[in-house]
C-alpha cells in the first residue's frame, strides 16, 4: 500500500515548455486535489476532482489543466510554463469530501 | 470567499517550553483540520474537530475548537525537538479545504 505517489520528484523547465505531473493513489479514494506551496503562502488549491471524469477549479487554477480519466490517477498539466509557476506541488486524496486528506511527497518544479 | 488566518507565522522555543498556534476564520466553519509538515516533507493529518467547544488531546498536543466555530488552537506542552515543523489549520469550504499559511515551530535543545 503505497498511499499517494507523485511523479516526478524534481523538474526544471524553461519558460514556455509544457509538462504533466502525475499523481496516483491506491486507496480507492473518490476525491483528489492538487495544491501548490510557496514560501509564506501555505497550501493553495489549484484544481480538485470529486470522482472519475470530474474536475473543478480551486483557488488558483489559471495556467493549469487537469484530468481524471482513471479513479486512481489525477494529472496536472502546465501548457506553457512561467517562472511564477515555480513551486512545490502536492497531490492529495480523501475518501470523502469531509475526511482527512492524504498527501503525496510533492514535486519541486523550477521554471527558468 | 472564506479566509483562514494563522498566528504567529514563526515561533522559536527552548525545548521544554510550551507552544500555541491560533487559527481564525472569517466565516463559521463546519469543521477544522490540523496538519503537520516536517521540514522537507509533506503535510500529515493530525486531527479534525467538528463540534462547537470541542477539545481533543493527543499526548502533549491539545486541540480546541471555539464555541462560535470560527477559531481554533493547537497547544503543545513541553515541546521536544521532534515537534519541529509547520502546523497548518484548514477550514472546509464546500468540498475544498482552505489552509491557513501555517505556523513554523523551531525548537532548540
Amino acid at each position: 500500500n503505497a498511499g499517494v505517489t507523485q511523479t516526478p520528484k524534481f523538474r526544471v523547465l524553461k519558460t514556455g515548455q509544457s509538462m504533466t505531473l502525475l499523481c496516483a493513489q491506491d486507496m480507492n479514494h473518490e476525491y483528489m486535489y492538487w495544491y501548490r506551496q510557496d514560501p509564506g503562502m501555505g497550501l493553495r488549491l489549484i484544481h480538485y476532482s470529486v470522482g472519475e471524469g470530474t474536475t473543478a477549479k480551486g483557488e488558483v487554477p489559471d495556467g493549469y489543466n487537469v484530468s481524471r480519466l482513471k479513479k486512481q490517477n489525477f494529472l496536472l498539466g502546465l501548457e506553457s510554463a512561467a517562472p511564477s509557476q515555480t513551486s512545490v506541488y502536492f497531490c492529495a486524496s480523501s475518501s470523502g469530501g469531509v475526511g482527512k486528506q492524504y498527501f503525496g511527497p510533492g514535486t519541486r518544479l523550477t521554471v527558468t | 470567499g472564506q479566509q483562514v488566518m494563522q498566528i504567529p507565522q514563526y515561533q522559536h522555543v527552548q525545548e521544554g517550553e510550551d507552544f500555541t498556534t491560533y487559527c481564525n476564520s472569517s466565516t463559521t466553519l463546519s469543521n477544522i483540520q490540523w496538519y503537520k509538515q516536517r521540514p522537507g516533507g509533506h503535510p500529515v493529518f493530525l486531527i479534525q474537530l467538528v463540534k462547537s467547544g470541542e477539545v481533543k488531546k493527543q499526548k502533549r498536543l491539545t486541540f480546541q475548537f471555539g464555541e462560535a466555530k470560527k477559531n481554533s488552537s493547537l497547544h503543545i506542552t513541553a515541546t521536544q525537538t521532534t515537534d519541529v515543523g509547520t502546523y497548518f489549520c484548514a477550514g472546509r469550504e464546500g468540498t475544498a479545504l482552505i489552509f491557513g499559511k501555517g505556523t513554523t515551530l523551531s525548537v532548540s535543545s
